[in-house]
């Protein structure tokens, strides 16, 4: 079940401090979604991208940015970390005729302090 | 305002009780609904769509839209179907993969 790794899987940083999670694909999928996931929120949807160099922003992006330079790589950057972005984080994607069949990563559980 | 509700954080039941994990979505069109399951230390991963109309694993779910409910049932639970479950929502968004999930609920199977 490799198809979409992410890396690193846990972290603990300070607050200030510039992160950055990355989601690897071998789907070949088109697109590629960041969701976290809270508790009492379910998941929600930070930033997503329908191909290279192709990205918008979700319901929660505030205070992140993202990347995708290549087809199987999307990363997600948190600036300068707060403690209200601790949180799971998860990575999915899907094709384009199936977007809504979304296949996910393992999470990176990420802890600001 | 496109909502998913997911009114229960945890239920509990026993093996070889029903199961209903209830779910209601807030949108004036028409959607399409989701149940997504994570395991223990398994990966999200979806369980049904109400489009397919299909049974997996036991577990069917049917769209009320007068009621807007996507329940999910299953007549016999067992000790392996003990996960989380994520009702989800496309709305006027459509097949984009930009899904609204509910807050989720703990579904615990006793012995």
């Amino acid at each position: 079940d490799a198809g979409i790794t992410q890396s690193p899987r846990h972290k603990v940083t300070e607050t200030g401090t510039p992160v950055t999670l990355r989601c690897h694909q071998t789907e070949n999928h088109r697109y590629m979604y960041w969701y976290r996931q809270d508790p009492g929120h379910g998941l929600r949807l930070i930033h997503y991208s329908y191909g290279v160099k192709d990205t918008d922003k979700g319901e929660v992006s505030d205070g992140y940015s993202v990347s995708r330079s290549k087809t199987e790589d999307f990363l997600l950057t948190l600036e300068s970390a707060t403690s209200s972005q601790t949180s799971v984080y998860f990575c999915a994607s899907a094709t384009a005729s199936g977007a809504n069949v979304l296949t996910f990563g393992a999470g990176s559980r990420l802890t600001v302090l | 305002a496109q909502r998913v509700t997911q009114p229960e954080k945890l239920l509990s039941v026993f093996k070889g009780a029903p199961v209903e994990l209830k779910c209601n979505y807030s949108y004036s069109g028409s959607p399409e609904l989701f149940w997504y399951v994570q395991y223990s230390r398994q990966r999200l991963q979806l369980l049904l769509r109400h489009i397919s109309r299909e049974s997996i694993k036991g577990f069917t779910a049917d769209l009320n839209k007068g009621e807007t409910s996507f329940h999910l049932k299953k007549p016999f639970a067992q000790e392996e179907d003990s996960a989380m479950y994520y009702c989800a929502l496309s709305g006027h968004s459509g097949n984009t993969g930009k899904l609204i999930f509910g807050q989720g609920t703990t579904l615990q199977v006793k012995p």
